[in-house]
């Protein structure tokens, strides 16, 4: 059973720090890393994309991935209130993603 | 720009009962999905279309099928509803992966 584990939160980031998102995952053959957003009651949205070791960055937000480690991560910077949100951690091939239960993060003013 | 389009939003339905959720996609992706997302649980694949003519199964197929109409519609179809498929449906698209879902269908099966 192929596993993505993410904290489910709630995470709760003064507005204007660095929100860090972990996220881990089980079958060391994945290829592909994703971030979705998903407001509540809302559709998922997709945020970043990563797929080899290192950081990516886009914006305020930077994904980092440690194959060795089975780890990627997501960096929001200068956090804003808009991005209190579920962050959907992905892992998988191409078409079959395996996605965490995603972790509750919220923006204090 | 509709992007993707569920039909219909919500549905409530009795034990038993079959019904089609429609989706349709403006885009020209190739590749089209069902998920169904679960209270504290992530999205769970149900079936993919990686391309017309083509479908395959997810991590949760049985209860369900599905039909690629066309490039543009993939429809998910539950032949005998059962209270465990009581969930919100995503449908998405995108030309690798799901990169654009739809609003969603909230299901309730009675």
């Amino acid at each position: 059973q192929k596993e993505v584990e993410q904290n489910s939160g709630p995470l709760s980031v003064p507005e204007g720090a660095i929100a860090s998102l972990n996220c881990t995952y089980s079958d060391r053959v994945s290829q592909s890393f994703f971030w979705y957003r998903q407001y509540s009651g809302k559709s998922p949205e997709l945020i970043m994309s990563i797929y080899s070791n290192g950081d990516k960055e886009d914006g305020r937000f930077t994904a980092q991935l440690n194959k060795a480690s089975q780890y990627v991560s997501l960096l929001i910077r200068d956090s804003q209130p808009s991005d209190s949100a579920t962050y959907l951690c992905a892992v998988g091939g191409a078409q079959k993603l395996v996605f965490g239960q995603g972790t509750r993060l919220t923006i204090n003013p | 720009n509709a992007g993707v389009t569920q039909t219909p939003k919500f549905q409530v339905l009795k034990t038993g009962q079959s019904m089609t959720l429609q989706c349709a996609q403006d885009m020209n992706h190739n590749s089209m999905y069902w998920y169904r997302q679960d209270p504290g649980m992530g999205l769970r694949l149900i079936y993919y279309s990686a391309s017309e003519g083509t479908t395959d199964k997810g991590e949760v197929p049985n209860g369900y099928n599905v039909s690629r109409l066309n490039k543009r519609e993939f429809s998910l179809r539950l032949e005998s509803a059962a209270p465990s498929q009581t969930s919100v449906y995503f449908c998405a698209s995108g030309a690798y992966q799901p990169q654009h879902f739809g609003d969603g269908t909230r299901l309730s099966i009675l």
